[in-house]
C-alpha cells in the first residue's frame, strides 16, 4: 500500500548541477503535482499534470521542467540548480482534478550549496 | 490576487483542551476548501468542504465552511499529543484550476 513514492529522500547538490526527482503513484490517479514547501511560505505548486500526456505550469515553474512519463510516474528536473531552489519538494496525486483530495509523498529534502 | 490566510500561525495547548483553527480566503472562483494535517512528512487529507453550513466530522475533528463570510474553521476537541502537527488549509479555485495553500497553523499539544 505504497501510495505516492518519491526518490530520493535527501539530496545535496552544488550550484549548477542538474538532477531529476522521481515520483510514482500506485493508486491509478489521473492527476499528479509537484510542490515546494519553504519555511513561512506554505506549499506552492510548481507544475501539474491533469492527465497522462499533459503538463501545465503552476505558481513557481521557473528553473524546473517536468515529464509525465506514463500514468504512474511524474518527474521533476532541475537543469541548473540554484541556492534559491533549496526546499522540500512534495509530489502528490489525485483521482481527478486538483479539486479532489490530493495524496502526498513523503517529500525530498534538497539542499543546494 | 488569490490568497488563503490561516490563523493563528502557532498555538500551544494542553491535552484535553479544545482548539479552533481559522482559515479565511479570497479567491475569484471558489470551488472547494480542503484541510490537511502535516506531521513530520507528507500532508494527509482531513476534510473537503464545498457547501456552506454543513459540518464535516471525523472523531474529535470537525470542520465547517461559511461561503458568505469566506472562512472555514477546524475544531479539535479533547486534544491529544498526537494532534501536534501543522494544519494546512487549501482552496481550490476554478479559474486557474489550482489548489492554493495557506501557510499553516502549527499546533503543539503538551501533556
Amino acid at each position: 500500500n505504497a501510495g505516492v513514492t518519491q526518490t530520493p529522500k535527501f539530496q545535496v547538490l552544488k550550484t549548477g548541477q542538474s538532477m531529476t526527482l522521481q515520483c510514482a503513484q500506485d493508486m491509478n490517479h489521473n492527476s499528479m503535482y509537484w510542490y515546494r514547501q519553504d519555511p513561512g511560505m506554505g506549499l506552492r505548486l510548481i507544475y501539474y499534470s491533469a492527465s497522462e500526456g499533459t503538463t501545465d505550469k503552476g505558481e513557481v515553474p521557473n528553473g524546473y521542467n517536468v515529464s509525465r512519463l506514463n500514468k504512474r510516474e511524474f518527474s521533476l528536473r532541475l537543469e541548473s540548480a540554484a541556492p534559491s531552489q533549496t526546499s522540500v519538494y512534495f509530489c502528490a496525486s489525485s483521482e481527478r482534478s486538483p479539486q479532489w483530495p490530493q495524496h502526498f509523498g513523503d517529500g525530498t529534502r534538497l539542499s543546494i550549496l | 490576487e488569490d490568497k488563503v490566510v490561516q490563523s493563528p500561525l502557532s498555538l500551544v495547548v494542553h491535552e484535553g483542551d479544545t482548539v479552533t483553527l481559522n482559515c479565511s480566503y479570497e479567491v475569484t472562483n471558489f470551488r472547494s476548501l480542503l484541510w490537511y494535517k502535516q506531521e513530520k512528512k507528507a500532508p494527509t487529507f482531513l476534510f473537503m468542504l464545498t457547501s456552506s453550513g454543513i459540518e464535516k466530522k471525523s472523531g474529535r475533528l470537525s470542520s465547517i465552511l461559511d461561503k458568505k463570510e469566506l472562512f472555514s474553521i477546524l475544531n479539535i476537541t479533547a486534544t491529544q499529543t498526537g494532534d501536534s502537527a501543522v494544519y494546512l488549509c487549501a482552496v481550490f479555485e476554478g479559474s486557474q484550476g489550482n489548489l492554493i495553500f495557506g501557510k499553516g497553523t502549527k499546533l503543539s499539544v503538551k501533556p
